[in-house]
């Protein structure tokens, strides 16, 4: 069985600080690892995916994540935070033939001026 | 805009009455997934087609949930005799599968949200 944890539901930060969204996961198997961005009123986009190929993935508007099999996690980060950047944040977890994947509850990402 | 559309993007309905909603994926993907997003939650799996094939159905789909994909394009998912429990956002998702295992990127669509009174 697979799941996900996001270990805050809320994070602010103030612009122009580093952003740490934290996400540990659980799978009996390798894990494919998602985070999706949602914006109001938009739908869910993808900002990077980890694949068992190189454990520090780079995505958009300069987000990365690092998956440490040891500590089981997947935490997103980000050097500088812009006020663009407040929205909802998804750790998600896949892995299984039929590419089902697991949402957690999401981390609301607030930019304080 | 990732290419797949839903429609309607609201709706408004009052207890009891039924509901269709549309989804239509990227047109060269062979597999469709559907989900509910309820306020501050994540989403959760409904069901999920390879083609025209249905082949799973989470315990969240009840009786009164049906899905369909008949030509293995658009699919449509009805609840009948809605209660205020159904609102929620509901999304659409599709790739390409071939066997690669979980490592497909998702693709979804706006969502539906819908208001039972």
């Amino acid at each position: 069985a697979q799941s996900v944890t996001q270990l805050d539901s809320h994070v602010s930060v103030s612009e122009g600080t580093p952003v740490l969204l934290r996400c540990n996961y659980s799978s009996s198997y390798s894990p494919s690892l998602f985070w999706y961005v949602q914006h109001p009123n938009k739908g869910l986009q993808l900002l990077l995916k980890y694949t068992s190929a190189a454990t520090l993935v780079k995505g958009i508007n300069g987000f990365e994540a690092e998956f440490k099999k040891s500590e089981t996690s997947f935490h997103l980060t980000k050097p500088s935070a812009h006020m663009s950047d407040a929205a909802e944040y998804f750790c998600v977890v896949s892995g299984s033939w039929d590419s089902k994947i697991i949402f957690g509850s999401g981390t609301r990402l607030s930019i304080r001026p | 805009d990732t290419g797949v559309s839903q429609d309607p993007r609201h709706k408004i309905t009052k207890r009891g009455q039924n509901v269709t909603f549309r989804c239509d994926p990227i047109s060269e993907h062979n597999r469709l997934y559907w989900y509910r997003q309820t306020l501050g939650q994540g989403p959760e799996f409904l069901t999920y087609f390879q083609n025209e094939a249905q082949l799973e159905k989470s315990r969240l789909l009840s009786d009164r949930f049906s899905a369909e994909r008949p030509k293995g394009s658009f699919s449509t998912l009805e609840i009948q005799r809605t209660e205020q429990g159904d609102s929620a956002m509901y999304l659409c998702a599709s790739i390409n599968n071939w066997g690669s295992g979980g490592e497909e990127t998702q693709y979804f669509g706006p969502g539906t949200r819908l208001l039972v009174l």
